[in-house]
């Protein structure tokens, strides 16, 4: 019941920007869009989430579609330490219920 | 600020042998979830507690329990171990309606 599909990795050159995709086809209209990445071995870490909008922190940009279909998550420079799995979730509105997907797995190579 | 602390970080258990996961979550923060991540299923939800009641509940066995105290401080038990409870399992603390933030996990190995 995941909800959401990413593709199973992907690779972007140091220094580049590194476009994450994520498709939410059956999202309800409240629900969140959330990103988190998990490097090997440690909790998942928060990066950004949103609504409709896009969004834009420190970290990363969440650009969504005007449906909510879909989205793509921008780490604007890629560095080593962005290597790790990115997960795509959409967050049931009634608690804290994220459901995680199989995530991306993003190298970033030298 | 303190994170998301839990205990003990490795463990390992027998097989029909039952084990205590604790999770101290940041303070402030009264809402706190389970989770259990495998190579082969990836992270599940398995239940969420706020204000000492559980909110949230995922597609666990009753073997799966958890609890939380009147600090937020949450435990959560698996009894009658099996091979396949072999797991990372993480906690997460939250304030309300927000982002969750996890711990480092324990790692639970049934032999």
């Amino acid at each position: 019941d995941a909800k959401t599909t990413q593709p199973p990795s992907m690779d972007c050159a140091e220094g580049r920007a590194a476009n994450l995709p994520c498709n939410h086809s059956t999202i309800s209209g409240n629900e969140y869009v959330y990103w988190y990445r998990q490097i090997h071995s440690q909790g998942p870490q928060y990066i950004i989430h949103g609504l409709k909008n896009n969004e834009t922190n420190e970290m990363a940009s969440l650009i969504i579609t005007e449906d909510r279909k879909s989205s793509t998550l921008i780490l604007p420079h890629a560095t080593l330490r962005d290597t790790a799995v990115y997960y795509c979730i959409v967050r049931v509105n009634t608690g804290n219920q994220f459901y995680f997907g199989t995530g991306t797995s993003l190298t970033v190579i030298p | 600020k303190a994170g998301v602390t839990q205990t003990p970080r490795y463990l390992i258990k027998t097989r029909g042998q039952q084990v205590t996961l604790s999770c101290s979550p940041i303070s402030g923060h009264r809402s706190v979830s389970w989770y259990q991540q495998t190579p082969g299923q990836g992270l599940q939800f398995l239940f969420e507690y706020f204000s000492e009641t559980q909110r949230n509940k995922g597609n666990f066995p009753g073997r799966f329990s958890g609890r939380q105290f009147s600090n937020s401080r949450s435990e959560m038990n698996v009894s009658t171990l099996e091979l396949g409870d072999s797991a990372l399992y993480l906690c997460a603390s939250s304030s309300s309606y927000g982002e969750l933030f996890f711990g480092e996990g324990s790692r639970l190995t049934v032999l």
